[in-house]
C-alpha cells in the first residue's frame, strides 16, 4: 500500500515553455503532499507543500510564481515550472503519506527535467 | 541548526557488512528514516525508527539510534551488489510533516 505515482518520469522542455508534473496517491488520500528538488550528486530539498483546497506553503528563497502547485484533488497535486530556465534543470521528487496517519513519507519515482 | 551529516562514501565487498552513518541535529524529531536511491530513480522507504526505540531489525537491516549523541546508524548484513545505490538518512522536523534529509553516502559494493 500507500503508492505515490509522479507523471513524467522524464521530460525536455525548450526554454521560456512551462511544464507540468503530477504526483498522485493511488491507494490512499492525502490533504498535504510534499515537493522535492534534488541536485546533481546532492540531498532532496524541500520546495514546497501542498495542501487540498488552499494555497501551498513555499520554502524560504523557492518562487512560488515560478513553481506553482495546485492541490485540486485529495489524491493529486502538480507541479508547474513556469518559463522554465536551464538552470531549472533538476529532479523533482513528491511525497505523501495517509491521510490522518503517522507513517512515514512514501515518494514517487521522480521527474527528471531537462531545459534547453 | 538542522543540518543531517553523513559520510560521502562507503565501499565494501560483496558478504560484508555496511555500516552507514548519520548525525542529526534536531532533538525533537519523532521518526527517522532511511532511504535508498539508485541511479535515474526515486527514493525507497528502507525502514525507520521512532524516537524512543533504539534499535529496530528488519531482515538484513539494523538500525540504531543513540538519541544522547543524535547518532543514527544503517547496518546492512550480507551486503549484496544490488545494495549499491546511495542512502540517505532523514529526520522529521517542523511538528513531523518536514524531512531534512542528510547529504546521503554513496555505497560501492566491490565483488
Amino acid at each position: 500500500g500507500a503508492v505515490v505515482s509522479q507523471h513524467p518520469s522524464r521530460v525536455i522542455c525548450k526554454s521560456g515553455t512551462s511544464v507540468k508534473i503530477e504526483c498522485r496517491s493511488l491507494d490512499f488520500q492525502a490533504t498535504t503532499m510534499f515537493w522535492y528538488r534534488q541536485f546533481p550528486k546532492q540531498s532532496l530539498m524541500l520546495m514546497a507543500t501542498s495542501n487540498e483546497g488552499s494555497k501551498a506553503t513555499y520554502e524560504q528563497g523557492v518562487e512560488k510564481d515560478k513553481f506553482l502547485i495546485n492541490h485540486a484533488s485529495l489524491t493529486l497535486s502538480t507541479l508547474t515550472v513556469t518559463s522554465a530556465h536551464p538552470e531549472d534543470s533538476s529532479f523533482y521528487i513528491c511525497s505523501a503519506r495517509p491521510e490522518g496517519s503517522n507513517s512515514p513519507l512514501h515518494f514517487g519515482n521522480g521527474t527528471r527535467l531537462t531545459v534547453t | 541548526g538542522e543540518d543531517v551529516e553523513q559520510s560521502l562514501f562507503l565501499s565494501v565487498r560483496e558478504g560484508d557488512s555496511s555500516v552507514i552513518n548519520c548525525t542529526y541535529t534536531d532533538s525533537s524529531s519523532t521518526y527517522l528514516y532511511w532511504y535508498k536511491q539508485e541511479p535515474g530513480a526515486g527514493l525507497q522507504l528502507l525502514t525507520y525508527i521512532f524516537s524512543n526505540m533504539d534499535m529496530k531489525q528488519d531482515q538484513r537491516l539494523t538500525v540504531l539510534l543513540n538519541k544522547k549523541d543524535k547518532h543514527l546508524s544503517l547496518r546492512i548484513a550480507d551486503t549484496q551488489t544490488g545494495d549499491s545505490a546511495i542512502y540517505f538518512c532523514a529526520e522529521t522536523t517542523g511538528g513531523g510533516n518536514k524531512l531534512t534529509f542528510g547529504t546521503g553516502t554513496q555505497l560501492k559494493v566491490e565483488l
